[in-house]
């Protein structure tokens, strides 16, 4: 079946130092979006990609889409604890109108 | 605050009672979806409404698993005869329509169902 895959499962780095979580996906994508979700919350919406080898930035959040429409890339550049959270890839399949399969997450913890 | 709202937050039942959940998604967005997420995973799709009309429903889903958007507003989620593993989060989340694929879901608090 189609699936969505992320590493690493867990993250722990010293505030300050960069991380960089990876989603692939078995199958080719129509789009792919990031969300956070912060412990005890819901996930929130971070972006959108949709074009092959695309890179969007916000402020220290860089994504990155792959050129076959496969895999994506999260990268945050000299972490805060407020980036403390789950980052969630969602992939919407070619395949399907509407549904979106998401990814296990990679929960980020960052040590002051 | 206008976001999506779901009741009730948590929900404690013996095991083979009926539950539902309710969702009232942002005023105006014709999509709605319904979630489950455990603990350590991400959230997993069960079904999609545009409007009234369920267009898309997880193979996961069991015939204990029903849902419904009656007047395209509010939707409801009813598990019956509730198993162990139906313990989980329950997400609802919703997004604007008709305007391309470019809109993001708004997701709500979600409903955290313990099941005795």
């Amino acid at each position: 079946g189609q699936q969505v895959m992320q590493i690493p499962q867990y993250q722990h780095v010293q505030e300050g130092e960069d991380f960089t979580t990876y989603c692939n996906s078995s199958t080719t994508l129509s789009n792919i979006q990031w969300y956070k979700q912060r412990p005890g919350g819901h996930p929130v919406f971070l972006i959108q990609l949709v074009k092959s080898g695309e890179v969007k930035k916000q402020k220290r959040l860089t994504f990155q889409f792959g050129e076959a429409k496969k895999n994506s890339s999260l990268h945050i550049t000299a972490t805060q604890t407020t980036d403390v959270g789950t980052y969630f890839c969602a992939g919407r399949m070619k395949t399907s109108y509407d549904k979106v399969i998401f990814g296990p997450g990679t929960s980020l913890s960052v040590i002051p | 605050d206008t976001g999506v709202s779901q009741d009730p937050r948590h929900k404690i039942t013996k095991r083979g009672q009926n539950v539902t959940f309710r969702c009232d998604p942002i005023s105006e967005h014709n999509r709605l979806y319904w979630y489950r997420q455990t603990l350590g995973q991400g959230p997993e799709f069960l079904t999609y409404f545009q409007n009234e009309a369920q267009l898309e429903k997880s193979r996961l889903l069991s015939d204990r698993f029903s849902a419904e958007r009656p007047k395209g507003s509010f939707s409801t989620l009813e598990i019956q005869r509730t198993e162990q593993g139906d313990s989980a989060m329950y997400l609802c989340a919703s997004r604007p329509g008709g305007t391309g694929d470019d809109q993001p879901q708004h997701f709500g608090d979600g409903t955290r169902l313990s099941i005795l």
